[in-house]
């Protein structure tokens, strides 16, 4: 059962342009939704992250929009650059219990290339 | 500060035998995770330490698998014997503690099984 699901599978996005992300989820206890950046031959690097108390989070281009009654986020990628080409996951996880992991549950990914 | 250490890179087997992957956590981090990453998905957790105690294996496929985390600091994962499906990337991370913190990846241990 996927938990987290994840859309687009890749984009193309133009130098400059918006790049946006969207995940949504199915399990209403989760309670911290990070992004990760992935480069090719190397692991999931923290983007940036949110809690559902908040519906917006920004760093720098990087923007989370939280929309708890839909059960759904996305990455906004301000003025997309190359070097931002990527395969970009969403995740989620549930509060720790005390009693067993804080473990991630993982979107399938998005491949972002950015043209110039 | 020194990221998380992975061994070896790259490996490549054949179908039944056995292969073992190393990790070396941050410096100071109490928890370690083993993820697994099919090609085109997102990564799934195999087995995660809290020191050197199993905090959960629920997904670990212990007919095959295993893992341990000697003095709570390296960790090795075990496939004995392999199966094609297992042909994946073997991520290792690691966290100060439970729960809501950064959790830091290694480059992973890409394993092809033929």
């Amino acid at each position: 059962q996927q938990q987290v699901k994840q859309s687009p599978q890749s984009l193309i996005v133009q130098k400059g342009g918006i790049s946006i992300i969207n995940c949504a989820y199915e399990n209403t206890a989760f309670d911290y939704f990070p992004w990760y950046q992935q480069f090719p031959g190397k692991g999931p690097a923290l983007l940036i992250a949110i809690r559902p108390d908040v519906s917006e989070k920004k760093e720098g281009r990087f923007t989370i929009s939280f929309n708890k009654s839909a059960k759904q986020f996305s990455l906004h990628i301000m003025d997309s650059q190359p070097g931002d080409s990527a395969t970009y996951f969403c995740a989620a996880s549930l509060p720790y219990s005390g009693a067993g992991s804080y473990q991630l549950t993982f979107g399938k990914g998005t491949k972002l290339s950015v043209i110039p | 500060e020194a990221g998380v250490a992975q061994s070896p890179r790259y490996k490549i087997i054949e179908k039944r035998q056995s292969v073992a992957f190393w990790c070396n956590p941050i410096s100071g981090h109490a928890t370690l995770y083993w993820y697994q990453q099919i090609l085109g998905q997102g990564p799934k957790l195999l087995i995660q330490f809290q020191n050197n105690g199993v905090v959960d294996d629920s997904q670990l496929p212990k007919d095959r698998f295993s893992a341990e985390r000697l003095k709570g600091v390296d960790s090795t994962l075990k496939i004995q014997p392999a199966k094609l499906e297992d042909s994946a990337v073997y991520l290792c991370a690691s966290s100060k503690r439970r729960g809501g913190t950064e959790a830091f990846f290694g480059q992973g241990t890409r394993l092809t099984v033929v």
